[in-house]
């Protein structure tokens, strides 16, 4: 079992809809929990982090986490064609001091007009 | 705030040279910073954990002495791929641990290294 599950896509989103995107992590001691955007050919920019059980929301962003059930979650409100990209699941290793992140495999998203 | 750039931003070097990649921290120290590689249309791969003072940790299956990592100082780290070979061809991430107690991390450009 991988340590971060990502269904891989794509994943096709009208404009205007709500992109839903999982991800499931293996370790329960996880506490950090991150998503990255990734565009083709660039490095990763970070765009939610979330710690706490529940929902938080940034602009048009909602990361939910459910730390019982070891899953977060990221929905896009209002997709635009910019946000189609790779978005990258990220959790901490909870053994390791330095603050080491595991990344999920990416879900692509494309928003189509 | 918080970023991070990579110098050079693309090389392409002949089989059996090193290159050197640069990490800098612009506006934060970084007492940690990370470093990944990543395949065409595959996932981050982190290959080590670069410490300011102290001797780099790698991952699993990383050779150290084909990738030299020196981390000098709180606003640079250097990746050194010695002897490169053509299979060592990636797109090279760095990224900079903001704070201390914090996870958050922010990346660099990336540099994309092609062996020929």
């Amino acid at each position: 079992q991988k340590e971060v599950e990502q269904n891989s896509g794509p994943l096709s989103v009208p404009e205007g809809a709500i992109a839903s995107l999982n991800c499931t992590y293996s370790d329960r001691g996880s506490q950090s929990f991150f998503w990255y955007r990734q565009y083709s050919g660039k490095s990763p920019e970070l765009i939610m982090f979330i710690y706490s059980n529940g929902d938080k929301e940034d602009g048009r962003f909602t990361a939910q986490l459910n730390k019982a059930s070891q899953y977060v979650s990221l929905l896009i409100r209002d997709s635009q064609p910019s946000d189609s990209a790779t978005y990258l699941c990220a959790v901490s290793r909870p053994t390791d001091s330095w603050g080491k992140l595991q990344f999920g495999a990416g879900t692509q998203v494309v928003v189509t007009p | 705030g918080a970023v991070v750039s990579q110098h050079p931003s693309r090389v392409i070097c002949k089989s059996g040279t090193s290159v050197k990649i640069e990490c800098r921290s612009l506006d934060f120290q970084a007492t940690t910073m990370f470093w990944y590689r990543q395949f065409p249309k595959q996932s981050l791969m982190l290959m080590a954990t670069s410490n300011e003072g102290s001797k780099a940790t790698y991952e699993q299956g990383v050779e150290k002495d084909k990738f030299l990592i020196n981390h000098a100082s709180l606003t640079l780290s250097t990746l050194t791929v010695t002897s490169a070979h053509p299979e060592d061809s990636s797109f090279y991430i760095c990224s900079a641990r903001v704070l201390a107690g914090s996870d958050e991390q922010f990346f660099g450009p990336g540099t994309r290294l092609t062996v020929l």
